[in-house]
C-alpha cells in the first residue's frame, strides 16, 4: 500500500505570494490532518480534514485554509506569505471515523522557504 | 507552560547505553505518541499508549496516567537510533495531536 504523499516536496517564494500544497493520504484514509513544524515552535496543528469537512482547526491566522477533496486528497493554501511562514509543513492521513484516536501516517513534507 | 514538556532537550551517548526520554502533560488525553523524526523530516509512529507498557524490539514506553508521565526506553542504543524523538498527546474524538518539543538524539558508535 503507497503512503502518504506531498507534493512538492521543496518551495521557495517570496513575501506576499501564495501557495497550495497538496497531500494524498493513504488509500482508504479518510482523515487528512496538517502540521506546520519550524525550528522555533516545534510542531503545530493546522486543522484537519474528514470526508471533505473541516473537523479541527488550530490556531493560525486565517491565511492559512485547506480543503479536502472527495477522493480524500487535500490541498492547503497559505495566502500573502510572510517570513515566518518559512517552515516544514506536514500532513498526516488516518482512517479518521469513530470515537478515538486513530494512528496517523505522516507525509514527507513539503519545505517552505519565503523570501 | 507548554501542555507537553520533554527532557532532555539533547542527548548524546555511546552505542550500547541504555536511553532514557522522558515526557510529562499537563491535560488530559486519551492517548501518548511517541514519534520518531530523522533528518529530513519524515516522521514515523512508534507508540501509542493509553496506560501501561509497550515493547517492540529494543524500545520500550511506559505511561503513568496518575502522574501524567511516560518515558521510552531505547535498549542496546545504536547510531542508527540517532534521530529527534516527540512525544505528543491526543484527546477523545478527534486527530489533533499536541507535541513536545523534541528529543535530539545521537549515539556515537
Amino acid at each position: 500500500k503507497a503512503g502518504v504523499t506531498q507534493t512538492p516536496r521543496y518551495l521557495i517564494k517570496t513575501r506576499g505570494q501564495q501557495v497550495t500544497l497538496s497531500c494524498s493520504p493513504i488509500s482508504g484514509h479518510r482523515s487528512v490532518s496538517w502540521y506546520q513544524q519550524t525550528p522555533g515552535q516545534g510542531l503545530q496543528f493546522l486543522f484537519e480534514y474528514f470526508s471533505e469537512t473541516q473537523r479541527n482547526k488550530g490556531n493560525f491566522p486565517g491565511r492559512f485554509s485547506g480543503r479536502q477533496f472527495s477522493n480524500s486528497r487535500s490541498e492547503m493554501n497559505v495566502s500573502t506569505l510572510e517570513l515566518g511562514d518559512s517552515a516544514l509543513y506536514l500532513c498526516a492521513s488516518s482512517w479518521g471515523g469513530g470515537r478515538y484516536y486513530n494512528e496517523q501516517f505522516f507525509g514527507p513534507g513539503t519545505r517552505l522557504t519565503v523570501l | 507552560k507548554n501542555e507537553v514538556e520533554q527532557s532532555p532537550q539533547n542527548l548524546t551517548a555511546q552505542e550500547g547505553e541504555f536511553i532514557t526520554i522522558n515526557c510529562s502533560y499537563s491535560v488530559g488525553i486519551s492517548a501518548l505518541h511517541w514519534l520518531q523524526q530523522h533528518p529530513g523530516g519524515g516522521i514515523v509512529s512508534l507508540f501509542m499508549l493509553s496506560s501501561g507498557k509497550k515493547k517492540h524490539g529494543r524500545l520500550i514506553a511506559t505511561i503513568n496516567i496518575q502522574e501524567k508521565h511516560s518515558s521510552l526506553h531505547i535498549t542496546a542504543s545504536h547510531p542508527r537510533d540517532s534521530a529527534v524523538y516527540i512525544c505528543a498527546v491526543s484527546n477523545f474524538g478527534n486527530e489533533k495531536l499536541t507535541f513536545g518539543t523534541g528529543t535530539r538524539l545521537t549515539i556515537i558508535p
